[in-house]
């Protein structure tokens, strides 16, 4: 079944620097890639998403890169803020007709230092 | 999103005895799911349904059952808890099952 290793598990930059956070995965046949994040004692809420026909979607400060060759794909935030503080979450899943559910990677806490 | 609503949003539960969390969710989302999250674990899934009257096994479905009589509500229950089971308990739905999910406020669920 779907694996998905997530790094670092733990993340601080100064506010202003970006912030890169990287997601492989073991199945080739993965088709859809969410980002969450989640803040202490919250819901998981999604922040942005990617399907395996684009290899880069940008929403304001935030993008997410995906390289199926690879098996490997990343969150990137620019300009960060103490705000972007939380757990973030990546995942995976696999096609519907074989059975595809999201796999989760453990998660990496970011925190912005003012 | 308000539309998913769970309960309770915290419960201690003596080993042994039965309990059964509940999600509702009013957006008319065909597929719903449930997870567990534990530290240093991430979010791993338990059940889901694709459809009303469906129901599938995730990663770690031991000890637990799920139903999906109707579109709206997805109950999860522990037949007889354990310690183990001892996590945070979210439900999310989606409008289908290649859609992006989304989840309610989860249920803390501590068994002693």
């Amino acid at each position: 079944g779907e694996n998905v290793e997530q790094h670092p598990s733990t993340l601080s930059v100064q506010e202003g620097d970006s912030a890169v956070i990287k997601c492989t995965y073991s199945d080739s046949a993965s088709n859809y890639f969410p980002w969450y994040k989640q803040e202490l004692g919250k819901r998981p809420q999604l922040i942005i998403d990617i399907r395996s026909n684009v290899g880069e979607k940008k929403d304001q400060r935030i993008a997410v890169t995906l390289n199926k060759t690879a098996k490997h794909f990343s969150l990137h935030i620019t300009e960060t803020q103490p705000e972007d503080s939380a757990v973030y979450f990546c995942a995976a899943r696999g096609l519907y007709n074989q059975g595809g559910k999201l796999i989760f990677g453990q998660g990496t806490e970011l925190s912005v230092k003012p | 999103i308000a539309g998913i609503t769970q309960a309770p949003t915290s419960q201690i539960l003596a080993a042994g005895r039965r309990m059964t969390l509940r999600c509702t969710q009013d957006m008319r989302h065909n597929a719903m799911y449930w997870y567990r999250q534990d530290l240093g674990l991430g979010l791993r899934l338990i059940h889901y349904s694709n459809t009303a009257g469906t129901t599938g096994k995730g990663e770690v479905p031991d000890g637990y059952s799920v139903s999906r009589a109707n579109t709206d509500d997805f109950p999860l229950t522990l037949a007889s808890a354990v310690p183990s089971q001892t996590s945070v308990y979210f439900c999310a739905s989606s409008e289908g099952p290649d859609q992006p999910q989304h989840f309610g406020d989860g249920t803390r669920l501590s068994i002693l």
